[in-house]
């Protein structure tokens, strides 16, 4: 057990508004990854976290933000929901040999 | 751009029977993961391999690498339904963001 917990686990929204998804973990890895999960495309990043304040963007992190102000939490915020943002949302950490341990998922339905 | 390609995408057997699930790409990778992942659920580490060439085995499974170390497979003896499941290749390339690059899955149906 990674320790990594998400929140909420469910949620629906409307268009327009804003999202803030939570990932929390206690193992105070350095890394922390946000992926959204979608039929037919597996895993995408949409952004990563290399230490606190430390950000950078992923393959599909146009419509995102995110903020690391401490180790254990990184937050991924919707500014302004759209449709094509409906999906189930994974937090990940990375252990010292690069494999990855999940969170147990957000799914997101924007209406 | 898919950097990985799985397949097949839908694999439904019997039973007992024997698969290979295939990850290929044109990218070099520093290691490949594989992961299964359960309804519901977020994906789960089964193996990593490193080597070019490395065979790895976790019980009826069967993990290889290959020589080039752009592609690998997943071989299941003896499939039983709690093998069901949605399985994850990963690539992890150079660099020090440690990021990794996700196929698109396999989902795998072993019927009683």
């Amino acid at each position: 057990d990674a320790g990594i917990t998400q929140s909420p686990r469910h949620k629906v929204t409307e268009t327009g508004t804003p999202v803030t998804l939570r990932c929390h973990q206690t193992e105070n890895h350095r890394y922390m990854y946000w992926y959204r999960q979608d039929p037919g495309h597996g895993l995408r990043l949409i952004h990563y976290s290399y230490g606190v304040k430390d950000t950078d963007k992923g393959e599909v992190s146009d419509g995102y933000s995110v903020s690391r102000s401490k180790t254990e939490d990184f937050l991924l915020t919707l500014e302004s929901a759209t449709s094509s943002q409906t999906s189930v949302y994974f937090c990940a950490i990375s252990g010292v040999a690069g494999e990855q341990y999940f969170g147990p998922g957000t799914r997101l339905t924007v209406t | 751009t898919q950097l990985l390609k799985q397949s097949p995408q839908f694999l439904s057997i019997q039973e007992g029977e024997n698969l290979t699930v295939y990850c290929n790409s044109s990218s070099v990778f520093s290691s490949l993961q594989w992961y299964r992942q359960e309804p519901g659920e977020g994906p789960v580490l089964l193996v990593t391999v490193v080597t070019g060439g490395e065979v790895k085995k976790l019980k009826r499974l069967t993990f290889q690498f290959g020589d080039a170390r752009k592609d690998s497979s997943l071989h299941i003896t003896a499939a039983q339904p709690g093998d069901t499941g949605l399985y994850l290749c990963a690539g992890l390339m150079g660099g020090s963001a440690r990021q990794l690059t996700f196929g698109s899955g396999t989902q795998l149906t072993v019927l009683p």
